[in-house]
């Protein structure tokens, strides 16, 4: 199986600020087929059930915020928040689908 | 509105049965592949299994292969999972998934718990 490390595990951020989010891969996420890379993130707020943000790296789900950013190709990746809100409270994940798929095991965002 | 509304949880005993229901509405669902993904408590996520669109084709996780089985039924917009054989590392959430490539849509997840 592809492995998904996610870094930091956690971190803490004061509203306004800006945020990065790093996913790597064991293995390249990009399909030389179509130039895809087959990479997910995901915001699972308290109590709730997850929700897919960002696909193909960095394509916005509708009704996503554009202040959401998905980066990178082959094996880094990277989500990027600007301008954080309190409502980004959040565990964030990032998920392949170029093989079985995999998760990581999750950035918690605290705010300070 | 997509709506997935999962069923059919609860606690059960190590070796038992269980069958788990997702009602689909607000799509064609016919048109989507489908999936269960689960997460222990205070865990991260883990894919379980997915079904075709029309069932023909099923995938699991290695760990599940030989005790849950999906399932569909287009006419009714309903995704199943059997899971026999519980042990206690099957304890988690189970969520319903759309599963075009990625997970598009989520349901609320159902508590599934194996202990005795």
């Amino acid at each position: 199986d592809i492995v998904m490390t996610q870094s930091p595990s956690s971190l803490a951020v004061s509203a306004g600020e800006t945020v990065t989010i790093n996913c790597k891969s064991s293995q390249s996420l990009l399909y030389s087929g179509n130039q895809k890379n087959y990479l997910a993130w995901y915001q699972q707020k308290p109590g709730q059930s997850p929700k897919l943000l960002i696909y193909w790296a960095s394509t916005r789900q509708s009704g996503v915020p554009d202040r959401f950013i998905g980066s990178g190709s082959g094996t880094d990746f990277t989500l990027t928040i600007s301008s954080v809100q309190a409502e980004d409270l959040a565990i964030y994940y990032c998920q392949q689908y170029y093989d079985t798929d995999t998760f990581g095991a999750g950035t918690k965002l605290e705010l300070k | 509105e997509v709506q997935l509304v999962e069923s059919g949880g609860g606690l059960v005993q190590p070796g038992r049965s269980l069958k788990l229901s997702c009602a689909a509405s607000g799509f064609t669902f016919s048109d989507y592949y489908m999936a269960w993904v689960r997460q222990a408590p205070t865990k991260g996520l883990e894919w379980v299994a997915s079904i075709s669109y029309d069932g023909g084709s099923t995938y699991y996780r290695d760990s599940v292969k030989g005790r849950f089985t999906i399932s569909r039924d287009n006419a009714k917009s309903s995704l199943y999972l059997q899971m026999d054989s519980l042990r206690s590392e099957d304890t988690a959430t189970y969520y319903c998934t759309t599963a075009t490539f990625y997970f598009d849509y989520w349901g609320q997840g159902v508590m599934v718990t194996v202990s005795s």
